[in-house]
């Protein structure tokens, strides 16, 4: 059974700060991975999908890497602001259709 | 942009009550999703369907059923509710194929039963 691992659980950044975010996955065999921002009591917005056949996705600040075989991902933020302050979650989609996701890291960027 | 609209931000229902909750997607989906999510526990699949009245049980299935009688629409139903089924709930939808299927969600329905 797929089973998504994010690390760490929570993280406190100075604002400016670069960071990386981790998720990892058991079963490589997915069709593609997916991050998500969370705000507190709203949904989830999609920020980077990563198809199984690329190594990364950019958009704006943020860049996702893809390593199917060691069964990792990583989400980069450049620069980080007080506003990238949310939890964001990885998934991965297998052939079923559909998300399984990891927990989550609760990112807080300090001012 | 996609949009996947839930009918309701906040609900209070009360123990026993019958609850639907509504999901629409614009975007001529095929596949759409119920998860509920829970401190400590991370987003858990109730239902999902991949075509107008087909659907899938997901890890928790158990005091729900789904409706899909139309493509852009999902509706997740709570037969009886009990005050377990207190959660915020995430609908979310996505095109079929192995190609570019990034999933959107709705902004979530934060139920309450009392």
């Amino acid at each position: 059974k797929q089973e998504v691992t994010q690390i760490p659980a929570a993280l406190s950044v100075p604002e400016g700060e670069n960071l990386v975010l981790n998720c990892s996955f058991t079963d490589s065999a997915i069709y593609n991975l997916q991050w998500f921002r969370q705000d507190p009591g709203k949904g989830l917005t999609s920020l980077l999908l990563i198809q199984s056949s690329q190594r990364e996705q950019t958009s704006g600040r943020l860049n996702a890497s893809l390593d199917k075989s060691s069964g990792r991902s990583t989400l980069y933020i450049a620069a980080s602001q007080p506003g990238d302050s949310a939890t964001y979650l990885c998934s991965v989609r297998d052939s079923s259709y559909k998300l399984i996701f990891g927990s989550g890291t609760r990112l807080l960027v300090r001012p | 942009d996609v949009k996947v609209t839930q009918s309701s931000r906040y609900l209070v229902k009360r123990t026993g009550e019958k609850v639907f909750l509504e999901c629409v997607q614009d975007m001529d989906h095929e596949n759409m999703f119920w998860y509920r999510q829970d401190p400590g526990l991370g987003l858990r699949l109730i239902y999902f369907s991949y075509d107008v009245k087909m659907k899938e049980k997901g890890d928790i299935p158990e005091g729900y059923s789904v409706s899909r009688e139309k493509k852009e629409r999902f509706s997740l139903i709570l037969e009886s509710a009990s005050t377990n089924q207190t959660s915020m709930y995430l609908c979310a939808s996505s095109p079929t194929g192995h190609l570019n299927t990034e999933a959107f969600f709705g902004q979530g329905t934060r139920l309450t039963v009392v």
